[in-house]
């Protein structure tokens, strides 16, 4: 089955240092993978996208991403923490055998401490 | 350039009843997505819509149904509401291709 595993239910991280949230996925073929933040009571922002070519994605607010399809992960990176960073984080993965859906992950709640 | 836009922010209903949830898509798309997110958990993929037809379910009963009309905006209809469809309803608009799809801030449904 086509599945995506965010293994912490939480990160708690100092301001500065730099942030990683984890996300592995189990799918057939090629997917196109994403990451999304969402604030409390508010929608998904788009972060980031990997869908061909260098492993390392650039996204929006500095964050970036790595893949690895050997170990079948799309970790969201982040080199210093900022409070305002402090968000509930998804995973999602796309594309697989054709389908349009996305299939997000649980979320990830990053804690950002001053 | 507006975003994805949806209506109404929150809704209360009883069990039993039907709602009627209302999304605009970012300008430039045509293609609207729907996802149910529980509390605590991630979004759910209801159904698809592209030239006003359902092109894609998820594992959801028939009593969800959905529609787009030709200016691209979509509506998800749920008839004889359970406790447990209480949940954040997200739209997502994309073009066609699997272009990245783009969330609406999403409506609260609250089924007593």
């Amino acid at each position: 089955a086509q599945s995506v595993a965010q293994p912490e239910d939480q990160v708690n991280v100092a301001e500065g240092n730099p942030l990683t949230v984890k996300c592995t996925y189990s799918v057939s073929g090629n997917p196109y993978l994403f990451w999304y933040v969402q604030y409390p009571n508010r929608g998904l922002q788009f972060l980031l996208k990997y869908i061909t070519g260098d492993n390392l994605v650039k996204g929006s607010y500095g964050f970036e991403a790595e893949f690895n399809k050997s170990q079948t992960s799309f970790h969201l990176k982040k080199p210093s923490a900022l409070v305002s960073d402090s968000a509930l984080y998804f995973c999602a993965v796309s594309g697989i055998s054709g389908t349009y859906k996305y299939i997000f992950g649980t979320g990830t709640r990053l804690k950002v401490l001053a | 350039d507006a975003g994805v836009t949806q209506s109404p922010t929150h809704l209360i209903k009883t069990r039993g009843q039907q709602v009627t949830l209302r999304c605009s898509p970012k300008s430039g798309h045509d293609t609207v997505s729907w996802y149910q997110q529980a509390l605590g958990q991630g979004p759910q993929f209801i159904f698809q819509y592209y030239e006003e037809e359902e092109r894609q379910r998820g594992n959801f009963p028939d009593r969800f149904s959905g529609h787009q009309f030709p200016n691209y905006s979509s509506e998800l209809n749920v008839n004889a509401l359970l406790l447990g469809d209480s949940a954040l309803y997200l739209c997502a608009s994309s073009r066609l291709g699997g272009g990245t799809q783009y969330f609406g801030p999403g409506t609260r449904l609250t089924v007593l």
